[in-house]
């Protein structure tokens, strides 16, 4: 699995968008990119998954650039409940052996 | 939507007795889960994956006799943790995929179960 590397912290105010870069530069074709998101004391939430250009949903839009090397999630307009820690795994799919191994994650504090 | 119930949320056990955790499919078909442990201001740990019928696959390190894996249908899956020390304490979070789903990377989690040893 490519290896995957996020800033360990980052602090925003409520209704502004946030941007977490993940870095991956050792993708491979097959892998997919996906973002988790997690509350203290509850398992990870899906948030979104792509695998090249843009993708967008009801919670938040992921870009990946061409190289694929890296990615960023955005999340508009953020609250004080996406306070969480998120994280970015990257994993070949369609093959059965897709395992969901996390990295360090990066914990995004909202203030009011 | 696709709901992964875990029990009990809570544990408190004596050193050197067994603990079992459920982790339930409760909407979906589940034909793999997986294991996780997490401690405090950490990231998720794989132990293990779960294929129904068949005997789980453990990551390395991972103690297959001490962590006993049971996903004896598609809709459960159970972690026992055996003679427990309090180096096991941990949160332990389950996960599962819906075939067609799960290939993709799109997995759901249970809501965990944190475990207290004395």
């Amino acid at each position: 699995l490519a290896k995957t590397t996020q800033p360990i912290s980052m602090d925003s105010y409520e209704g502004q968008e946030v941007n977490i870069t993940c870095s991956h530069n050792n993708i491979a074709t097959n892998d997919y990119i996906t973002w988790y998101q997690q509350f203290p004391s509850q398992g990870p939430r899906f948030i979104i998954q792509g695998y090249k250009t843009k993708v967008t949903n009801e919670v938040a839009s992921l870009f990946i650039p061409a190289d694929r090397k890296s990615s960023t999630l955005s999340l508009p307009r953020v609250s004080l409940s996406d306070t969480a820690v998120y994280y970015c795994l990257v994993g070949e799919v369609g093959t059965g052996g897709f395992k969901t191994i996390f990295g360090a994650g990066t914990r995004l504090f909202v203030k009011a | 939507g696709a709901v992964v119930s875990q029990h009990p949320s809570w544990v408190i056990c004596k050193s050197g007795t067994s603990v079992k955790i459920e982790c339930r499919s409760l909407d979906f078909q589940a034909t793999t889960m997986f294991w996780y442990r997490q401690f405090p201001k950490q990231s998720l740990m794989l132990m293990a994956t779960s294929n129904e019928g068949s005997k789980a696959t453990y990551e390395q390190g991972v103690e297959k006799d001490k962590f006993l894996i049971n996903h004896a249908s598609l809709t459960l899956s159970t972690l026992t943790v055996t003679s427990a020390h309090p180096e096991d304490s941990s949160f332990y979070i389950c996960s599962a995929g819906t075939s067609g789903r799960w290939e993709l990377g799109e997995l759901f989690f249970g809501e965990g179960s944190r475990l207290t040893v004395l």
